[in-house]
């Protein structure tokens, strides 16, 4: 069973441009969840995709936006990069729904705006 | 508003003493409590899911347990390789998504 996949592993963008992350659920799981982790926090909850729709989001802008694939993978879009977005980007995948309850994480892409 | 606090926010052992680290939370209705490890730059790695006060669960020499308003994580005689950072996240019921809500952690040292 192949655990979540994210892509890629780090990333120098400067300010102002724009940005693509991209994750593979694990198998079997059709939901899919992106956290922004900043130095020394916790991991904060930026959206979640179920059957290729957002249906829940965090406190982010809209500058914030992802897809989500008929496979379930799925893809987080930052655009107009800011200093503060500096970050590890994790993507949580889980199995049957928007009521399941474990999430499982990749490893994470590590972003730095300059 | 829903929340978590961990502590503290370091933790410093010999191998083989004994610990707890807390979790407290407020959530409007708890649909359940999760225990993560995080290694520096990777990803949280699951370890216990708690849904109701009075619940326990055990792997290797961690013990999670919850009472209504906080979770401790019990490690008994730890190893060096048990260093790590120590997430607890709570899922509040009634929302939409999964979204988990997470604390700041707690760092733990073991030296040999």
């Amino acid at each position: 069973e192949t655990g979540v996949t994210q892509s890629p592993t780090h990333l120098i963008k400067t300010r102002g441009q724009q940005v693509t992350l991209r994750c593979s659920s694990q198998s079997g799981h059709n939901t899919v969840s992106w956290y922004q982790q900043a130095l020394g926090q916790g991991p904060q909850f930026i959206f979640q995709y179920y059957r290729e729709e957002e249906n829940g989001r965090g406190n982010f802008p809209p500058r914030f936006s992802g897809l989500q694939f008929p496979n379930y993978s799925s893809e987080l879009n930052v655009n107009a990069l800011e200093l503060d977005d500096s970050a590890l980007y994790l993507c949580a995948s889980s199995p049957g729904g928007t009521y399941s309850y474990e999430q499982y994480f990749g490893p994470g892409t590590r972003l730095t705006v300059t | 508003e829903d929340q978590v606090t961990q502590s503290p926010e370091a933790l410093r052992l010999q191998e083989g003493e004994s610990s707890s680290l807390n979790c407290s939370y407020t959530v409007s209705g708890l649909r359940g409590l999760f225990w993560y490890r995080q290694d520096p730059g990777k990803g949280p790695e699951f370890l216990f899911t708690l849904y109701s006060a009075g619940e326990e669960k055990e792997k290797e020499r961690l013990k999670a347990t919850l009472t209504k308003k906080e979770s401790f994580l019990h490690i008994t005689a730890p190893k060096p390789e048990d260093s790590a950072t120590y997430l607890c996240a709570v899922q509040a019921r009634g929302g939409a998504t999964n979204k988990l809500i997470f604390g700041t952690g707690t760092l733990l040292a073991v030296q040999p």
